[in-house]
């Protein structure tokens, strides 16, 4: 089975820090993604990445930044917290890169900026 | 990516199938159909996905109309635990770094 571990399911910041989100998959999957779901909004692509020190902004980079040092983990990070990122953050991976796999999403890290 | 329209809700005893259908009209000749599910507080999970041919796995079974379109997921006992918020995806299967696109989804309630 795939397994995408989230390194926090609860998380509370205060504004103005730098928040770090860590994810690691068990598969030796290429793709790595970062969301945000919020109610009424759906899913939104923070960042994805495609392999190791790849990265393409997705479609709310802004506030936003990545890092993949390494195949199994995808961080990231929130610059300077605002009240604005309190969500629920969702890291996902996927197999290759031009084929129908799908995503395969962790627990999510429930963040609240103070 | 072709539009989905699923059911709000459904209900199910525990025990008995579950069928969730969706409709996918305009869905495209190289465009896959995906099922999530989500329950409260956690990630999405993958169930399963299809081009034209059922498939079935140990969670559930995927039955795709011949002029795909339309589908149907199937769990075949459903359990309390499969509550939870069903996504139906129609998206083309060469887009390995592009966001999926969840709609409102069918919320299936199973009781006992």
């Amino acid at each position: 089975d795939v397994k995408v571990t989230q390194s926090s399911r609860y998380l509370v910041k205060r504004t103005g820090e730098k928040v770090f989100l860590e994810c690691v998959q068990d598969m030796d999957h290429e793709n790595m993604f970062w969301y945000r779901q919020d109610p009424g909004l759906g899913l939104r692509l923070i960042y994805f990445s495609y392999d190791v020190k790849m990265k393409e902004k997705g479609d709310i980079p802004e506030g936003y930044s990545v890092s993949r040092e390494k195949k199994e983990r995808f961080s990231l990070i929130l610059e300077s917290a605002s009240t604005n990122q309190t969500s629920m953050y969702l890291c996902a991976s996927s197999v290759g890169q031009w084929n129908n796999q799908p995503q395969h999403f962790g627990d999510g890290t429930r963040l609240s900026i103070l | 990516d072709a539009k989905t329209t699923q059911p709000t809700s459904m209900d199910c005893a525990e025990g008995r199938a579950a069928n969730l259908p969706c409709n996918h009209s305009t869905i495209s000749g190289n465009e896959y159909v995906y099922w999530y599910r989500q329950i409260h507080s956690q990630g999405p999970q993958y169930i399963i996905h299809g081009l034209k041919n059922n498939e079935t796995n140990e969670m559930a079974s995927l039955i795709i109309t011949e002029d795909r379109k339309s589908s149907t997921l199937i769990l075949p006992h459903a359990t309390l635990r499969d509550t939870a918020v069903y996504y139906c995806i129609v998206r083309v299967g060469r887009q390995a770094g592009t966001a999926l696109i969840f709609g409102k989804g069918t919320t299936l309630s199973v009781s006992s």
